[in-house]
């Protein structure tokens, strides 16, 4: 199993709303990432999680709070987003966090609208 | 911080013809990913450099990385519409930071 599963595939939420983002792999891999990539542009890390503990928040606003419950699954819960959140997220993993011969593994990504 | 910029922003190019991206950093690079994002895909990874000057080949793309370590470069041999998507590099030094990217169009 090579896969990053990412639910749901696409969200639709109000700016009061709370919603959740999955992402599971079952590749042992113990280094899981959040990226948000709006249109024609690159993704832009958000988290890092290494051996279920957050490793880099790259000064992401509260309204965005992730969580590694284990090492397979990885959240990101939502909470009072502004419409210039919408955006695609992206889930991705790898071996290990490492700077060195580490690939990263993406899903699909969850195309969130805040309206 | 980092920026990692590529060029062009864009490229459209007949079925058959090469294509280069290049890509460019401010800093020296301990190692460089590609990955190629197909539209509406996600990132898949192509490759990674770590030496310096190092050329690696798959099939019809040729990744280098420059000697000072600040630049890389992707060359596609004979483009096919296959090869359409978006182009990223990826700084690797100390977290996975993504150039600007390029997007090749592929007419057949």
């Amino acid at each position: 199993d090579t896969e990053v599963t990412q639910t749901p595939k696409h969200l639709v939420m109000g700016m009061t709303n709370k919603k959740s983002l999955k992402c599971e792999q079952h590749m042992g891999h113990r280094a899981m990432y959040w990226y948000k990539q709006k249109a024609k542009k690159p993704p832009e890390l958000m988290f890092v999680y290494s051996y279920e503990k957050l490793s880099i928040n790259e000064s992401v606003p509260s309204r965005f709070s992730p969580e590694c419950p284990n090492s397979s699954l990885l959240n990101l819960h939502l909470h009072a987003l502004q419409p210039e959140d919408s955006a695609l997220y992206l889930c991705a993993s790898s071996l290990i966090l490492s700077a060195t011969n580490e690939k990263l593994f993406f899903g699909s990504g969850t195309q969130l609208s805040v309206l | 911080g980092q920026q990692v910029m590529q060029i062009p922003q864009y490229q459209h190019v007949q079925e058959g013809e090469d294509f280069t991206t290049y890509c460019n950093s401010s800093t020296t690079l301990s190692n460089i990913q590609w990955y190629k994002q197909r539209p509406g895909g996600h990132p898949v990874f192509l490759i990674q450099l770590v030496k310096s000057g190092e050329v690696k080949k798959q099939k019809r793309l040729t990744f280098q990385f420059g000697e000072a370590k600040k630049n890389s470069s992707l060359h596609i041999t004979a483009t096919q519409t296959t090869d359409v998507g978006t182009y990223f590099c990826a700084d690797n030094t100390d977290k996975l930071i993504f150039g600007t990217g390029t997007r090749l169009q592929v007419f057949p």
